[in-house]
């Protein structure tokens, strides 16, 4: 069964300590790996589109891989304003629209 | 530059009562999106349109009706709302399909009492 993946469930982080979100995917034929971020009570603003193993995008202090079976959002010296829940979601030759992940929530305290 | 606009942002029904979900967007995209996003279950697909005039079932359609009469707009109706449509819903709209990005609204968080 195609499924995404992400990890780990919440993530808490003091201001400054740099880490890394997951997401795995099993899907065939991939056409697009999104990235996207989700303030309470608002909707997922997109971050970032990977289409191929390799590939690598930042934005601020974010940065997102790819590889033919994982994503990377890997987030250096974070902020309290970071603080979010992460959405990864992919396209995928078979299907119809994006499959997403359950989310990965971030808490960054100073 | 509004984007996605979804209309209303909160509403309570009773159980039996209907209702229409109303989303706008002003990007000239093609392909709209249902979707709706409950506690532990990640975003779900209710239906999606590939262009004015077509719809299609995603994932979890059942209680669910849709209508894209114009490109801008994409309706999402509850013929008779039960307590398991309680859920936060949202619309999405992407020029082509899957290998570009979906843009969203800001959510309806609707409550079946």
């Amino acid at each position: 069964e195609d499924q995404v993946t992400q990890s780990p469930e919440a993530l808490r982080l003091q201001e400054g300590e740099s880490s890394s979100l997951n997401c795995s995917y099993t899907v065939s034929g991939l056409r697009g790996l999104f990235w996207y971020r989700q303030d309470p009570g608002k909707g997922p603003e997109f971050l970032f589109t990977l289409y191929s193993a390799g590939e690598e995008k930042e934005k601020e202090r974010l940065k997102a891989t790819l590889t033919k079976k994982e994503s990377f959002l890997h987030i250096t010296a974070p902020k309290p304003e970071d603080s979010a829940t992460y959405l990864c979601a992919v396209g995928y030759q078979a299907g119809t629209a994006l499959i997403f992940g359950k989310g990965t929530t971030l808490s960054v305290s100073s | 530059n509004a984007g996605v606009t979804q209309t209303p942002k909160f509403r309570v029904l009773k159980t039996g009562q209907s209702m229409t979900l109303l989303c706008a967007q002003d990007m000239n995209h093609e392909y709209m999106y249902w979707y709706r996003q409950d506690p532990g279950m990640g975003l779900r697909l209710i239906h999606y349109s590939v262009g004015e005039g077509t719809t299609a079932k995603g994932e979890v359609p059942d209680g669910y009706n849709v209508s894209r009469l114009k490109k801008q707009n994409f309706l999402l109706g509850l013929e008779s709302a039960a307590p398991s449509q309680t859920s936060v819903y949202f619309c999405a709209s992407s020029y082509v399909g899957l290998n570009t990005e979906a843009f969203f609204g800001q959510g309806t968080r609707l409550t079946v009492v």
